[in-house]
């Protein structure tokens, strides 16, 4: 069985710091990994995914993250947040055939 | 292209009562699953349908039942609520489930925001 943590419930940041958010996870099979956000009052959407090759991913809204195979984790980065970056951010790992979401990271970017 | 629809939005139902939620996948995906969302609890997996037939299931009573219609559309039913069922239920759709040449890109609808009292 697989899992997902993500290690910070909430992360509060200025405007225009950087941001980075905590996902480890756990499997006995080869995994793909993604990044979801869900704004308020919306469902989720793809910010980006690893599937294959290079370990930095770039995804959408300046979003990028890092696979590492040997700590298992998928961590994601911006070096600029905006106050529009303020939503809920899940990671989830896809093997074999289950995906599992982490436990989300609400984000509050303050002006 | 139109997005996953999701109907109703909003809904309020007492214990005791069923609800029946509704949705609409991108039009060529097959496959469709829900999931529960609670502050409490996170994002669970409720069930996940592909062609019709229920693939995977999650950690959740019986009295949680689904079902995929030909045309992809796919409902979920909740017999007997509890004041605990109040959520927000989400549904997302993509081509093929996981395992099956899965890109990873699920498409989530806006939700159906369902409040027991």
């Amino acid at each position: 069985a697989q899992s997902v943590t993500q290690l910070d419930s909430q992360v509060p940041v200025f405007e225009e710091a950087p941001v980075e958010l905590r996902c480890n996870y756990s499997s006995s099979v080869s995994v793909y990994l993604f990044w979801y956000v869900q704004y308020p009052n919306q469902g989720l959407q793809l910010l980006l995914k690893y599937l294959s090759g290079s370990t930095l991913v770039k995804g959408i809204n300046g979003f990028e993250a890092e696979f590492n195979k040997s700590q298992t984790s998928f961590h994601l980065r911006k070096p600029s947040v905006h106050i529009s970056d303020t939503a809920e951010y899940f990671c989830a790992v896809a093997a074999g055939n289950k995906l599992t979401f982490g436990g989300g990271t609400r984000v509050l970017v303050k002006p | 292209k139109a997005g996953v629809t999701q109907t109703p939005r909003y809904l309020i139902k007492t214990r005791g009562q069923q609800v029946t939620l509704s949705c609409s996948p991108i039009s060529g995906h097959r496959s469709v699953s829900w999931y529960q969302q609670t502050p409490g609890q996170g994002l669970q997996f409720l069930f996940e349908y592909f062609s019709e037939t229920q693939r995977n299931k999650g950690n959740f009573p019986g009295r949680f039942s689904g079902r995929q219609f030909s045309n992809s559309r796919s409902e979920m039913n909740v017999s007997t609520l509890e004041l605990g069922d109040s959520a927000l239920y989400l549904c997302a759709s993509s081509l093929s489930p996981p395992g099956q040449g899965f890109t990873g890109e699920l498409f989530f609808g806006e939700g159906s925001r369902l409040t027991v009292l």
